[in-house]
């Protein structure tokens, strides 16, 4: 799977939009984005994933670059309790699981 | 649906012991997944299944194992604990050829 950067941290004000960016250039073709987050040590929570086109749901949208070397994940209104750890993750197929790495710490402010 | 459920949340070994983490889903999933998360870092997969009576090693199964008698039962077996498998585990299942999972609430090891 290919691997993903993202930044450490980042803040955002309450009901602004948050947007998460994730580098992925070693992306190949059959791989899709996912986006997880994981709220003060809980479980992670799957939020999001595409391919090449944008995807929206309940949650979030997700934009993936036309080369789709890189991704941003946008909570449209943020709220306290999406301060979170958010995982960008790169996968194929395959049965082995999802690599995490750090994530971003996104923090709203009030 | 319960969903994924972790037994127990917290437990304290002396080094040397062994236990036994429980996770058991009833969402039907076929992919079972046992990780462990260290303090500021991300998850590691440590085993998984594809289904009853297979399993496979992930990135850092060394003093673990693991079964999958059922679809619905994933036990993380730990021998002689060591203080380096202080951790927080969290079981996941999935459907085939997905990379949505379903995470339980985790169980916090601590090994004196």
């Amino acid at each position: 799977d290919a691997k993903t950067t993202q930044p450490p941290s980042m803040d955002c004000a309450e009901g602004r939009a948050a947007n998460l960016p994730c580098n992925h250039s070693t992306i190949s073709g059959n791989e899709y984005v996912y986006w997880y987050r994981q709220i003060h040590s809980q479980g992670p929570q799957y939020i999001i994933h595409g391919l090449k086109n944008n995807e929206t749901n309940e949650m979030a949208s997700l934009i993936i670059t036309e080369d789709r070397k890189s991704s941003t994940l946008i909570l449209p209104h943020a709220t306290l309790r999406d301060t979170a750890v958010y995982y960008c993750i790169v996968r194929g197929g395959g049965a082995d699981g999802l690599t995490f790495g750090k994530g971003t710490h996104l923090i709203i402010q009030p | 649906n319960a969903g994924v459920t972790q037994t127990p949340k917290f437990r304290i070994l002396k080094i040397g012991q062994s236990m036994t983490l429980q996770c058991t889903q009833d969402m039907n999933h076929n992919y079972m997944y046992w990780y462990r998360q260290d303090p500021g870092m991300g998850l590691k997969l440590i085993y998984y299944s594809v289904g009853a009576g297979i399993t496979d090693k992930g990135e850092v199964p060394n003093g673990y194992n693991v079964s999958r008698s059922t679809t619905e039962d994933f036990p993380l077996r730990l021998e002689l604990a060591a203080p380096s498998q202080t951790s927080v585990y969290f079981c996941a299942g999935g459907g085939r050829n997905t990379g949505e999972l379903f995470f339980g609430e985790g169980s916090r090891l601590t090994v004196l």
